[in-house]
Order: structure tokens, then sequence, then C-alpha cells
């Protein structure tokens, strides 16, 4: 089952255009969510993150949208660059549910291309 | 650099054998964790330590893994009496106190 889950496996946007990658959740226990990016042969570069108390937070070019209603996520990159071609992963933890294990658990990604 | 380094970065076995990787993590980082990506999945979530302790084990961790921290700074992860379905990136990350944590590169095992 398939607590988080990232609908679309690849999106393909111009360079300088808005690149936006959708994220869902079904476990109300998750209350911190966090986005990564992954280049191939890599590990996860965290990027940006939020806490269910917010509905926004930006930093820089990257910028996270929580609807905590819908349990939907999204994150905006403007403008897209190609070094921002990588797959991009949704994760979500359990922050408040007690204890210091903040495990993450992933969606399965979607591989932005950015195109010059 | 003082990022997460994981050894080694590539593993070939043969089914049977048994594989140790190790982690070291960010220095100040008391947080420990494994995960395990297979290809077109996230990574799923194997240990967790907090200092030398181990927390958590998912159920993803048979028997034949073993993890340590004996000291609180780098860890180990062996698996015994390999299997094809192992092939897998192996991930450590690490944290302080923070929700966010810092991926090291992986060592990624095939098993033959």
């Amino acid at each position: 089952d398939q607590q988080v889950k990232q609908n679309s496996p690849s999106l393909s946007v111009q360079e300088g255009r808005i690149s936006i990658l959708n994220c869902d959740y079904t476990n109300s226990m998750f209350d911190y969510f966090l986005w990564y990016k992954k280049y191939p042969a890599e590990g996860p570069t965290f990027l940006i993150s939020i806490s269910s108390i917010k509905d926004k937070n930006e930093d820089g070019r990257f910028t996270v949208f929580l609807n905590k209603s819908a349990k939907h996520l999204s994150l905006h990159i403007v403008p897209s660059q190609p070094g921002d071609s990588a797959v991009y992963f949704c994760a979500a933890s359990p922050r408040r549910s007690g204890g210091s294990n903040y495990k993450l658990t992933f969606g399965k990604g979607t591989l932005l291309t950015v195109n010059p | 650099d003082t990022g997460v380094s994981q050894d080694p970065r590539h593993k070939i076995t043969k089914r049977g054998q048994n594989v140790t990787f190790r982690c070291d993590p960010i220095s100040e980082h008391n947080r420990l964790y494994w995960y395990r990506q297979t290809l077109g999945q996230g990574p799923e979530f194997l240990t967790y330590f907090q200092n030398e302790a181990q927390l958590e084990k998912s159920r993803l961790l048979s028997d034949r893994f073993s993890a340590e921290r004996p000291k609180g700074s780098f860890s180990t992860l062996e698996i015994q009496r390999t299997e094809q379905g192992d092939s897998a990136m192996y991930l450590c990350a690490s944290s302080h106190a923070g929700v966010e944590q810092y991926f090291g590169p992986g060592t990624r095992l095939t098993v033959t």
C-alpha cells in the first residue's frame, strides 16, 4: 500500500518555465513533508521541507505548497533550468507521533527533464 | 567535505556470500538511518539508530540482515547468505535533531 504517491512518472518542461511536481499521501499521521532531488548514481539531496502547520514554504526558486485537507503537496520550480533535470522524490514523516525516529516514507519519484 | 560517506560504492557478490557496508555520518549527527532502493521505487526505511542504540527495524530487515553502530559514530550493515533479491542500492542518511535527513551516495549491491 503506497502511503505516498507521485502519480506522474515523468515531466518535461522548457527552460525558464515553471515545473510543478505533485504528491499525494494517505496516512493522516504524516505531519512533515520533504522533497529530495536525485541524480543517477548519487544519493538523494534534500531540497525543501514543510511542516503541517504551514501551507507554503519558499526557498529561492523552489516553493512547496501543502493542502492538508486534500492530503496533497506540490513543488514549484521557477524558473526551471536544465540543471534541475533529475528524479524528484516526495517524502513524509510522522514527526509528532512520538519518539525520535523521523523515518521517511518516499514516493516512487518523478523524472523531471528541463529542455534548453 | 563533511557529508555522509559510504563504502564501498559498488559491490558484486555471488549468491550465498556475506557482505558488509559501512556508513560514516556527518560528524555531529546522532541519528543514523539505513534505507534500500530498488529500481523504479523510492527509498524504503530499513533501520534507525540514535547514537549507538538501534531503536527500530523494518519488517523488510530479515534475520539475514544486521546493523550496528558500535560507538555512535560509523555504522555497518551486514547481509548474510545474500540472495538475488537483495540486489539494490543501500542508502545511509544522518540527521541531528530535525526531520531533514542527509544521504550518502549509496552502495549498489549486485548479487549474481
